[in-house]
């Protein structure tokens, strides 16, 4: 099955600075990776995803980078503000006889120091 | 469009006491998943259900059964609840794109 590993596991930033945040997967036959963000105490909810063929997307202060090679993809986040505060998810899709199973990384959970 | 409904919100149960968590969704994915979260933690995947009438286990689902009722909704079972089960549940669905997340159900078992 699928592992997918996340770090760093707390990131803090000053406001303005940029945030990365990684992940490794480990089966290549994954095609699709999605990011998540979960502000305390409510679900997470998508904010950027890419899929396998694409190796960047970007979504105003939002970048997602995908290298199939590496097996690794980043969620870059510019200009950061305190809204940004939250535990980010990686997550990594599979497709195995025809179904579908996501595989989540364990979460970071960045601070935007005002 | 609803999206993904779970019930209840909160629930208190006593140590040896069962309930169901139930969801739906409206989406019409045939994927649905019940994972855990424990404070602090990442998502752990309790059962999945690719597909009407299939479900598998997942990473942790010691003390849990699941029944995929149809496609719509997927429901989660404590025949003997322990404190150990003490946990905010989510339960999401998918298709081609991102899962989607019902908003949790908080238990407490005392």
């Amino acid at each position: 099955g699928e592992n997918v590993e996340q770090h760093p596991s707390t990131l803090s930033v000053q406001e303005g600075d940029s945030a990365v945040i990684k992940c490794t997967y480990s089966d290549s036959a994954s095609n699709y990776f999605p990011w998540y963000k979960q502000e305390l105490g409510k679900r997470p909810q998508l904010i950027i995803d890419i899929r396998s063929n694409v190796g960047e997307k970007k979504d105003q202060r939002i970048a997602v980078t995908l290298n199939k090679t590496a097996k690794h993809f980043s969620l870059h986040i510019t200009e950061t503000q305190p809204e940004d505060s939250a535990v980010y998810f990686c997550a990594a899709r599979l497709l195995s006889g025809g179904y579908q199973k996501v595989t989540f990384g364990t979460g970071t959970k960045l601070q935007v120091i005002p | 469009n609803a999206g993904v409904t779970q019930t209840p919100k909160f629930q208190v149960l006593k140590t040896g006491q069962s309930m169901t968590l139930q969801c739906a969704q409206d989406m019409n994915h045939n994927s649905m998943y019940w994972y855990r979260q424990d404070p602090g933690m990442g998502l752990r995947l309790i059962y999945y259900s690719a597909s009407e009438g299939t479900t598998d286990k997942g990473e942790v689902p010691n003390g849990y059964n699941v029944s995929r009722l149809n496609k719509r909704e997927f429901s989660l079972r404590l025949e003997s609840a322990a404190p150990s089960q003490t946990s905010v549940y989510f339960c999401a669905s998918s298709e081609w794109v991102a899962a989607f997340f019902g908003q949790g159900t908080r238990l407490t078992v005392v």
